[in-house]
């Protein structure tokens, strides 16, 4: 079954500084992966999605990420933090096979003024 | 705009108590689940479905069940509260492979 890691549980930021969060999965063929972000007493929002083709995905709010297969990682960046953005974020992996999605543990992004 | 309607932002309510969490959407997407969220935790699947009624076991499906007997609805109860349900509960849908749709969620506290 395909999991997901996301080694840090809280990062902080200066706005403005660019940002990178981390994300590794185990899957054992090519999957399907995403990145949310949730805002304080939300659900979550799909901020971008990989299935195929260029490795590198951009998403709405200026997110991009890219899949790296030898590294089984799907790492999330942003060039220019803003205050706005402050929120979780969670990786997720779906299986090829059905619907099944399951989603990393969370990273709580602080942005400092 | 599509949309994923979860009936109650808040709830309190007894243990002991049955409770019905509902959610609907409106994007007749064919899969629905429904996800508990939990500090450190993260998204734990408790129960979905691929079709109306029909259902599978996530992860965590003691003490919970569902119902899907229309497409657009998909209702998670608690048939007997329990203080460690106190959780933040977590409706999505989706299509094939394009990323699930969430609700606003439901904060159930039992007391």
């Amino acid at each position: 079954a395909q999991s997901v890691t996301q080694p840090d549980i809280h990062i902080t930021v200066s706005e403005g500084a660019s940002l990178e969060l981390r994300c590794n999965y185990s899957y054992g063929a090519t999957p399907y992966l995403f990145w949310y972000v949730q805002s304080p007493g939300q659900g979550l929002q799909l901020l971008l999605k990989y299935f195929s083709g260029d490795t590198l995905v951009q998403g709405i709010k200026g997110f991009e990420a890219e899949f790296k297969r030898s590294q089984s990682s799907f790492n999330l960046r942003k060039p220019s933090v803003h205050w706005s953005d402050a929120a979780e974020y969670f990786c997720a992996v779906e299986s090829a096979n059905n619907n099944d999605m399951r989603f990393g543990a969370g990273t709580r992004l602080t942005v400092k003024p | 705009d599509v949309k994923v309607t979860q009936s109650s932002r808040y709830l309190v309510k007894r243990t002991g108590e049955k409770v019905f969490l509902e959610c609907v959407q409106d994007m007749d997407h064919e899969n629905m689940f429904w996800y508990r969220q939990d500090p450190g935790l993260g998204l734990r699947l408790i129960y979905f479905s691929y079709d109306v009624k029909m259902k599978e076991k996530g992860d965590i499906p003691e003490g919970y069940s569902v119902s899907r007997e229309k497409k657009e609805r998909f209702s998670l109860i608690l048939e007997s509260a329990s203080t460690n349900q106190t959780s933040m509960y977590l409706c999505a849908s989706s299509g094939a492979h394009y990323g699930y749709t969430f609700g606003s969620g439901t904060r159930l506290t039992v007391v």
